[in-house]
C-alpha cells in the first residue's frame, strides 16, 4: 500500500464550475477525512466517513459541497458552482477506527479558482 | 470541541541550534496530541503522538515533545536542527474516547538559516 492517494494534484477552474476530487485511503482503514487549508493556516475539518456513513460534517461544508464514500472504499469531494474563496488545497486523510489514534494524511488537491 | 493555539506563526533558527515550538490545547475530555510537518505542496506526515503513559515522547527526525496536562501543553523541541527541518509544523488534538476528527492549530514556519 502506497499510503492515501488523492487526484488529481492540482486543478484550475473558472469560477461557477463543477469540480470533482477523489481519495483512495490505506486500504484497511474505515475512516476517512476531508479538510480544507488556505494558505497560512492549519487544516479545517469538513466532513468524516466511517465505512460508507458519512457521520459529521462542518458548518463549513455549504451546500455547494457534497462528499459520497458509496463502497466504504474511495472517496470524492464534489463542489459546485465553484466561487473564488473555494481555493485552497483539499486534504484527504484516513485512519483505522478500532486503533483510534493519528489519521494518514494524502498530498492534497489544489484548487484555483480563477 | 477541542482547540489548539499555536502561538509562534514563524521561527528563525540557525542550523544546529535548539528549538522548541509551542502548542497549548483546550479540551473537557481526555485527548490525543500530534505533530506534524508539513513541507511544500505535500500533504502532512505524522512527527509524533502522545496517547497515554510516559509524557515524553520521541518521534522522528529527533523531534521529541512533551505532554504537560498542568500546563495543558505539548510543546516540540529538537536539540540541533537541520536545513531540511525548515517546514510548517502544525500541533493537533483529538478526543480520545472518539477520535471523530482532529483539530489543528494555525501552524508555525520553521525557517533553518545556515
Amino acid at each position: 500500500d502506497t499510503g492515501v492517494s488523492q487526484n488529481p494534484r492540482h486543478k484550475i477552474t473558472k469560477r461557477g464550475q463543477n469540480v470533482t476530487f477523489r481519495c483512495d485511503p490505506i486500504s484497511e482503514h474505515n475512516r476517512l477525512y476531508w479538510y480544507r487549508q488556505t494558505l497560512g493556516q492549519g487544516p479545517e475539518f469538513l466532513t468524516y466517513f466511517q465505512n460508507e456513513a458519512q457521520l459529521e460534517k462542518s458548518r463549513l461544508l455549504s451546500d455547494r459541497f457534497s462528499a459520497e464514500r458509496p463502497k466504504g472504499s474511495f472517496s470524492t469531494l464534489e463542489i459546485q458552482r465553484t466561487e473564488q474563496g473555494d481555493s485552497a488545497m483539499y486534504l484527504c486523510a484516513s485512519s483505522f477506527a478500532q486503533s483510534n489514534t493519528e489519521a494518514f494524511f494524502g498530498q492534497g488537491t489544489r484548487l484555483t479558482v480563477v | 470541541a477541542q482547540s489548539v493555539t499555536q502561538l509562534d506563526s514563524q521561527v528563525p533558527v540557525f542550523e544546529e541550534a535548539p528549538v522548541e515550538l509551542r502548542c497549548n490545547y483546550s479540551s473537557s475530555v481526555s485527548v490525543y496530541l500530534f505533530w506534524y510537518v508539513q513541507y511544500p505542496n505535500q500533504g502532512l506526515q505524522l512527527l509524533l503522538k502522545y496517547l497515554s503513559g510516559s509524557t515524553l515522547v520521541k518521534g522522528i527526525n529527533g523531534f521529541e515533545a512533551e505532554f504537560n496536562k498542568s500546563q495543558t501543553s505539548f510543546h516540540l523541541r529538537k536539540p540541533s536542527v537541520h536545513i531540511s527541518d525548515t517546514a510548517e509544523y502544525f500541533c493537533a488534538v483529538s478526543d480520545a474516547n472518539t477520535g471523530n476528527q482532529f483539530y489543528f492549530g494555525t501552524g508555525t514556519s520553521l525557517t533553518v538559516i545556515p
